[in-house]
């Protein structure tokens, strides 16, 4: 079974922190992988999509290392409305997308 | 605004009754998924179509079918309901025809309780 693996969290940072997350993927097949943003009890939305040669959307950075397998996402300056749970996803190899089970941000002032 | 809809938003039913969730979307999308997500397990692909012709088993088909009745509108059904397929239910659309074509898009769930 394709996995998708992420540290549950919560992570608890001040505002104006910078934090990190990573994740790992077992399918070595993957070739698109995602940060998408939850909300509780709201569905998820795309924040970004991870390129091999990593991305920059303001706050957001994203890296993908595909020889150990792992994407990372990281904030800087947080807000508090960037506490959320953070999914990692990549596609199976089969068109479909297996998400990891989140991690949990908490921004407190 | 092109959009995912889903219809009901909240259910609550009885074991045993036949159940319908509706997905429409907007987009144009020609690619539809049903997901159920569940605190601590994350989201679960249940099924999944890439054309009105097309209807695929996700990880977790069992005591569910679907129905794309066009291409625009994707059904999931739960034939007798079960307490434990209470969940939070997604439907998602993807466009292949574009480069992003494995980015999914989705509607804002509906909430089913089956007791």
């Amino acid at each position: 079974r394709k996995e998708v693996e992420q540290d549950p969290g919560p992570f608890n940072v001040p505002e104006g922190a910078t934090v990190a997350f990573n994740c790992t993927y077992s399918n070595s097949a993957s070739q698109s992988f995602f940060w998408y943003r939850q909300d509780c009890r709201k569905e998820p939305k795309l924040l970004m999509s991870v390129y091999s040669s990593g991305n920059e959307d303001g706050r957001f950075t994203a890296q993908l290392n595909r020889a150990s397998q792992y994407i990372s996402l990281l904030i800087r300056d947080s807000k508090l409305s960037d506490s959320a749970t953070y999914l990692c996803v990549a596609n199976s190899g089969y068109s479909t997308l297996t998400f990891g089970k989140g991690t949990m941000l908490l921004v407190s002032p | 605004d092109a959009d995912v809809t889903q219809t009901p938003r909240n259910r609550i039913t009885k074991t045993g009754k036949r159940i319908m969730l509706e997905c429409s979307q907007t987009k144009g999308h020609d690619r539809m998924y049903w997901y159920r997500q569940d605190p601590g397990l994350g989201l679960r692909l249940i099924y999944y179509s890439f054309d009105v012709k097309d209807i695929n088993k996700g990880e977790i088909s069992d005591g569910y079918s679907v129905s794309r009745q066009a291409q625009a509108k994707f059904s999931l059904s739960l034939e007798s309901a079960i307490p434990n397929q209470t969940a939070l239910y997604f439907c998602a659309t993807s466009d292949s025809s574009t480069r992003a074509r494995h980015e999914q898009f989705f509607g804002p769930g509906t909430r089913l309780t089956v007791l």
